[in-house]
């Protein structure tokens, strides 16, 4: 079955904490992106990467951190520089190539609240 | 620069009508144009989306949408609502020479009255 998978799905941080959220995918689709959305609003991309150990700043960046060192791939960090994490968290992917070039599919979320 | 506006924050609908979603974008060129619905608590799920070629597209669940260049409007419509389409409906655009970011709009809650 191929899709993303994110985890945890509810996520509970003490302010100052680091926390890591998980994003994998079995689609073998080049890019990835996190996304942060917030209640009434849109969605505000984070970062996003194309390629493995390649990855950019989305709109949003201040206080998250990612890597990509695997294409299945996309951990984010929520450091304690982000003043106000308390969001959900959707993770995507996409190919880059293909009938399906820039369709982005989307994992099931993480919900992260600050305590 | 890219964007997407959907003026309508909340719809409520009754079952059995029909809907239309509004979704107004801006770009040069011809972009490519998405609709994505969320349940609540979960996460996006593609409906269709617009590449070229014929303007009007289907997609999953009994849903289409129109392409309209001259009015630059890619509206979602479906003929008659069930209880279970109620959610969040985002409409979305990537330019072609973005590096694939997609921009989305802030998204038309849906209702359905019994």
């Amino acid at each position: 079955d191929g899709g993303i998978t994110q985890s945890p799905k509810y996520l509970f941080r003490k302010e100052g904490q680091n926390v890591t959220l998980s994003c994998e995918q079995n689609l073998n689709h080049d890019a990835m992106y996190w996304y942060r959305q917030d209640p009434g609003q849109g969605l505000r991309l984070i970062y996003y990467s194309q390629i493995v150990n390649d990855f950019q700043k989305g709109d949003i960046a201040e206080g998250y951190s990612v890597s990509r060192e695997k294409k299945e791939s996309f951990p984010l960090t929520v450091t304690s520089a982000q003043k106000n994490p308390t969001a959900f968290y959707l993770c995507a992917s996409s190919s880059l190539s293909g009938s399906s070039t820039d369709t982005q599919y989307f994992g099931p979320g993480t919900r992260l609240t600050v305590l | 620069a890219q964007s997407v506006t959907q003026p309508d924050i909340h719809i409520t609908v009754s079952e059995g009508a029909s809907l239309e979603l509004r979704c107004n974008y801006s770009y040069g060129a011809t972009p490519y144009l998405f609709w994505y619905v969320q349940s609540p608590g979960q996460g996006l799920q593609l409906l269709l989306k617009y590449f070229s070629g014929d303007t009007l597209v289907q997609g999953i669940k009994g849903f289409e949408a129109e392409f309209k260049r001259s009015q630059s409007s890619f509206n979602l419509r479906k003929p008659s609502v069930h209880w279970s389409d109620a959610a969040e409906y985002f409409c979305a655009v990537v330019g072609y020479s973005s590096a694939s970011k997609i921009i989305f709009g802030s998204g038309t809650r849906l209702s359905i009255r019994p």
